[in-house]
């Protein structure tokens, strides 16, 4: 199993609104990030989760709050988010440790978030 | 400064002929990693190919292969017998050991495969 499931594919939600997004690997990938793509742009990093601990935090607002329950799921809690939060956000996993730089990251289908 | 630069912000290419994208990077770290990423237009961000820094020949995967320039600092993706699926965005990526939990991404280059 090489996937990286994201739920859900599409979400709409007001500025008040409390949402989350939800990341699952079974790789046994002890990394996992967040990146936001805004249309025609590379993704940017957010976070970083290595071992379950959060390891990069890219100066995200903190509107924006990850959660890494177990080594396998990976949450984006939002509230009180922005129109200009409006991307596609994708979750990637990849090997995780220090040096090692040859193994790739699997991202998900990421889920477009229109906010309203 | 930006790490990863790809500069054709667009590419043609017509559909059995081949393309090279290209990549240059800047690091002074000795020891990173170079990905290449294919985005259609779905979202999902699908690996490609792999070069390491110490990779003395150059990496080839199916139709893709890396032209792994190190003195230049390129990294440049070749496309052969392009196929109408090919059509996509393509991000050339760097990971470096000083910081080596994070993929940088370029700008990315839109190719389009002609009939």
């Amino acid at each position: 199993d090489t996937e990286v499931t994201q739920t859900p594919k599409h979400l709409v939600m007001g500025m008040t609104n409390k949402k989350s997004l939800k990341c699952e690997q079974h790789m046994g990938h002890r990394a996992m990030y967040w990146y936001k793509q805004k249309a025609k742009k590379p993704p940017e990093l957010m976070f970083v989760y290595s071992y379950e601990k959060l390891s990069i935090n890219e100066s995200v607002p903190s509107r924006f709050s990850p959660e890494c329950p177990n080594s396998s799921l990976l949450n984006l809690h939002l509230h009180a988010l922005q129109p200009e939060d409006s991307a596609l956000y994708l979750c990637a996993s990849s090997q995780g440790g220090e040096g090692l730089i040859g193994t790739e990251a699997f991202f998900g289908q990421g889920t477009r978030l229109t906010v309203v | 400064a930006q790490k990863i630069t790809q500069t054709q912000p667009g590419m043609f290419v017509q559909e059995k002929e081949a393309v090279t994208l290209d990549c240059t990077y800047d690091t002074s770290d000795p020891s990173y990693g170079l990905f290449w990423y294919k985005q259609p237009s779905s979202g999902e961000m699908i690996f490609l190919i792999y070069q390491g820094s110490y990779d003395q020949q150059n990496a080839t995967e199916g139709r893709y292969s890396l032209n792994f320039q190190k003195a230049r600092k390129s990294a440049n993706l070749v496309i052969s017998a392009s196929q109408l699926g090919d059509s996509a965005m393509y991000f050339c990526a760097m990971r470096e050991v000083y910081y080596g939990q994070n993929f940088v991404f370029g700008p990315g280059t839109r190719l389009s495969v002609l009939p």
